[in-house]
């Protein structure tokens, strides 16, 4: 069964420091792969997306991901975080009739920043 | 150029009840896909829409139906209402020509209490 897991549930950073928030998936064939952030009161936006190619891909926002087979994971990075970055971020994986079919997204791990 | 529009913002609903929600695409966007956001977990897919038509759906029971009209506008809804249901509804968008680019654009959700 497809799943993703986001181990760390709530993480605090301080201010200009770096970011990297951990995703694991289980899917049987390649995966889109995907992190969203979500700001109170907001919908999802997309912040970076991986199918093939490259297997380090830059995002929004100055965030990347790096997507190891071997490892089933898909972390994201950021080097030096800002306070409108605290948010909850959301790894998802999907891979139905199209990039945008049928996503599954982890449970999230909600980022505070320390001033 | 609005993005993805739900209506309403609230709704407090009773057990055993009916609610519709409501869901305009991002002009230009021909599929409707709908996620049921537990407080405290990531969204899940309900199902999506594509011609007027049920593409894929998750794994949610018959209660949960949907529609999608020729304008690509889309409604959910929800029959006899559990305690259950309470949570924050995404509706998302995508144009499904964008192949392996397909993304999708979430509107701010309505958030429907059951009591």
């Amino acid at each position: 069964a497809q799943s993703v897991t986001q181990p760390d549930i709530h993480i605090t950073v301080s201010e200009g420091a770096s970011l990297e928030l951990r995703c694991n998936y289980s899917y049987g064939a390649t995966p889109y792969l995907f992190w969203y952030v979500q700001s109170p009161g907001q919908g999802l936006q997309l912040l970076l997306k991986y199918f093939s190619g490259d297997t380090l891909v830059q995002g929004i926002k100055g965030f990347e991901a790096e997507f190891k087979r071997s490892q089933s994971s898909f972390n994201l990075r950021k080097p030096s975080v800002h306070w409108s970055d605290a948010a909850e971020y959301f790894c998802a994986v999907g891979g139905g009739y199209s990039s945008a079919s049928k996503i599954i997204f982890g449970s999230g791990t909600r980022l505070s920043i320390r001033p | 150029d609005a993005g993805v529009t739900q209506s309403p913002t609230h709704l407090i609903k009773t057990r055993g009840q009916q609610v519709t929600l409501r869901c305009s695409p991002k002009s230009g966007h021909d599929t409707v896909s709908w996620y049921q956001q537990a407080l405290g977990q990531g969204p899940q897919f309900i199902f999506q829409y594509y011609e007027e038509e049920e593409r894929q759906r998750g794994n949610f029971p018959d209660r949960f139906s949907g529609h999608q009209f020729p304008n690509y506008s889309s409604e959910l809804n929800v029959n006899a209402l559990l305690l259950g249901d309470s949570a924050l509804y995404l509706c998302a968008s995508s144009f499904v020509g964008r192949g392996s680019d397909e993304k999708l654009f979430f509107g701010s959700g309505t958030q429907l209490s059951v009591l």
